[in-house]
This record gives C-alpha cells, structure tokens and sequence, in this order.
C-alpha cells in the first residue's frame, strides 16, 4: 500500500464549479499535512497546510480526519488558472521527510 | 518563502557520464533536500543534506550513485554518476523554512539520459 493515496483524476470540471480531492495516508504518526499545486513543467508550490481543525484560504478548504487518516481539498468557483496536478504531501516527522501523492489532475474548462 | 536556483535547468548527457547539478538558496538554511521526479510521477525523496554531515540517503539511493556536497548553509549539489538512461528524470532540490517547517522547490533540472 502507498504511503499517500490519491486519485489521480483528471477531474475535467466547468469554471465556476466546486470540486473536492481526497487523500489517504497509512502512518498514523504523521504529524504534518499539505497540499501543494504542480504546474505542467514546474516545481510544486505550496498551496495551503491542512490542520486539524481544518482551514480554509480563500476557494480553498482543507480538512484533517485523523481517525481515518484522510485529508481533503475543497476547491469553490473553479477558474481556468486552477488547473493543475494537487499534490496530497505528509509529514512523518523524524528529520522532516515529506511524503507526495502522485497527485491529482484538475482540467478546469470554459 | 525562499528564492531556489538550479543550474542547469536542462541537460541532455551520454551514458555512462556524470552530472553535477547546483542549488543556490538566497538565505541560510539547515537542511536541504533533494527529490527525483520521473516522467508522469510524483516526487521521491533521494536525501536530506545538511551542512557539516554526511547526507542522509533514501532506501533505493546510494551515495555513490548519488554524492551530495552541502559546503555551506546556501549551497548545495547533486551528481548523477555513471547515468544510465533510467535516470533521465527532473532533479528538484528544496529548502525547508518558516515556524511550520515548509519546503520550499527549486525550478527542477530535467535531464535527458542517451
């Protein structure tokens, strides 16, 4: 089983919709979360971190489940600069070694 | 944030030849990483180097396959030894910072393995 589990998409949606990813991670002593963004041909850049009590950052909003170690991305009134690959990336404490999903495919269209 | 350049951005090698990629971060760092990227995936994590110690490698990557230099708390470089075109991949290196520990990626080095 992978680390971090995410479902690769694509996830083709209109401008102006809501979408949501999902990610699952396997080390329950994870203490850490984000979601970064991945432009085709660039690095990743972080978009938010996901906490506990969850946050949100303008469209975006990011939830934790850590009994069912779960995180999720809430994207609202989708634009075509969204598109992108979303990259789920944990933690797992130590020296600080991050953990990427394959990431997320989003394709937003006109 | 941190500013993060890589030299090169690209490069197309013969096999069985190295490569020494460079990674300037503009402010002084504790540990810098360094990630492959093969085409279509996501990011694997070679090692962690920090400054004054040996590097700390992933299970799958070795320090002579991969030597790491880490001479000062801004600089950092990454050599491909003896490649092979299984190693034609983008090479990301990252800086962590901030109270919450964020990593921060260089613009990546692609290279291309003939």
């Amino acid at each position: 089983r992978k680390e971090v589990e995410q479902d690769p998409g694509p996830f083709n949606v209109p401008e102006g919709a809501t979408v949501a990813f999902n990610c699952t991670y396997s080390n329950s002593a994870s203490q850490s979360f984000f979601w970064y963004r991945q432009d085709c041909r660039k690095e990743p850049k972080l978009l938010m971190s996901v906490y506990s009590s969850g946050n949100e950052d303008g469209r975006f909003t990011a939830q934790l489940n850590r009994a069912s170690q779960y995180i999720s991305l809430l994207i609202r009134d989708s634009k075509l600069s969204d598109s992108a690959t979303y990259l789920c990336v944990v933690n797992t404490g130590g020296y600080n070694k991050l953990i990427f999903g394959a990431g997320t495919r989003l394709a937003v269209h006109p | 944030s941190a500013v993060i350049s890589q030299k090169p951005s690209r490069d197309i090698c013969q096999r069985g030849t190295s490569l020494t990629i460079q990674c300037q971060v503009d402010s002084q760092v504790t540990m810098m990483f360094w990630y492959r990227q093969q085409p279509g995936q996501s990011l694997t994590l070679i090692a962690t180097a920090n400054q004054g110690s040996e590097a700390t490698y992933e299970s799958g990557f070795v320090i002579d396959k991969f030597p790491i230099s880490r001479p000062n708390l801004t600089f950092s470089t990454l050599t491909v030894s003896n490649m092979s075109p299984e190693d034609s991949s983008i090479y990301l290196c990252s800086v962590e910072k901030g109270i919450q520990e964020t990593q921060y990626f260089g613009p990546g080095t692609r290279l291309l393995v003939l």
